[in-house]
């Protein structure tokens, strides 16, 4: 089955410095790759996601890029803002099934003003 | 739209107990499916619906069933619930795949 593995586990950037998660995943069928935040006690939110038949996407300061010969993906957030601390995950499944989910053990992102 | 909401939002069981987690959607999704997440670790998924009447098993199956007898509601049930089992519930739907677009607020469940 799908194993993903995230890292790092934590990230501290200075407020208006770039952050950048990796995401590795084990499966070459994988071809749908979703990006979530979630805030302190709260739900988790898709921010962005990718499928496999583009390299890059991009949404205002977030972007994601995707490797499939290295079967790696990364998010990247720029100018970041104290609000931008959180908790990211990754994920990636096959869109013809939907059962084989599987998530990052996330990234504790921490924005100092 | 309410969006998904779960019920209740805290419960504690004791071992052996049963009971059934609430998901209720009004966006009229197709897919809906149920996560646990655990300290440290990232979602992962137990049960997922693609429709009325379809199920199917996740990542986590053992010790939960699921039913889809309607577009609106899954409810998760925990048959006899065990320690192992405390953990943070989030419920999940989206108009077509995956699942997990929406996501409820999230079930607290201790286990003692």
């Amino acid at each position: 089955g799908e194993n993903v593995e995230q890292h790092p586990s934590t990230l501290s950037v200075q407020e208006g410095d770039s952050a950048v998660i990796k995401c590795t995943y084990s499966d070459s069928a994988s071809n749908y790759f979703p990006w979530y935040k979630q805030e302190l006690g709260k739900r988790p939110q898709l921010i962005i996601d990718i499928r496999s038949n583009v390299g890059e996407k991009k949404d205002q300061r977030i972007a994601v890029t995707l490797n499939k010969t290295a079967k790696h993906f990364s998010l990247h957030i720029t100018e970041t803002q104290p609000e931008d601390s959180a908790v990211y995950f990754c994920a990636a499944s096959n869109a013809d099934s939907w059962g084989k989910l599987q998530f990052g053990a996330g990234t504790q992102v921490v924005v100092t003003p | 739209n309410a969006g998904v909401t779960q019920t209740p939002k805290f419960q504690v069981l004791k071992t052996g107990q049963s009971m059934t987690l609430q998901c209720a959607q009004d966006m009229n999704h197709e897919y809906m499916s149920w996560y646990r997440q655990d300290p440290g670790m990232g979602l992962r998924l137990i049960h997922y619906s693609v429709g009325a009447g379809i199920t199917d098993q996740g990542e986590v199956p053992n010790g939960y069933n699921v039913s889809r007898s309607t577009t609106e509601d899954f409810p998760l049930r925990l048959l006899s619930a065990a320690p192992s089992q405390t953990s943070v519930y989030f419920c999940a739907s989206s108009y077509s795949g995956p699942p997990g677009a929406f996501f409820g607020q999230g079930t607290r469940l201790t286990v003692v």
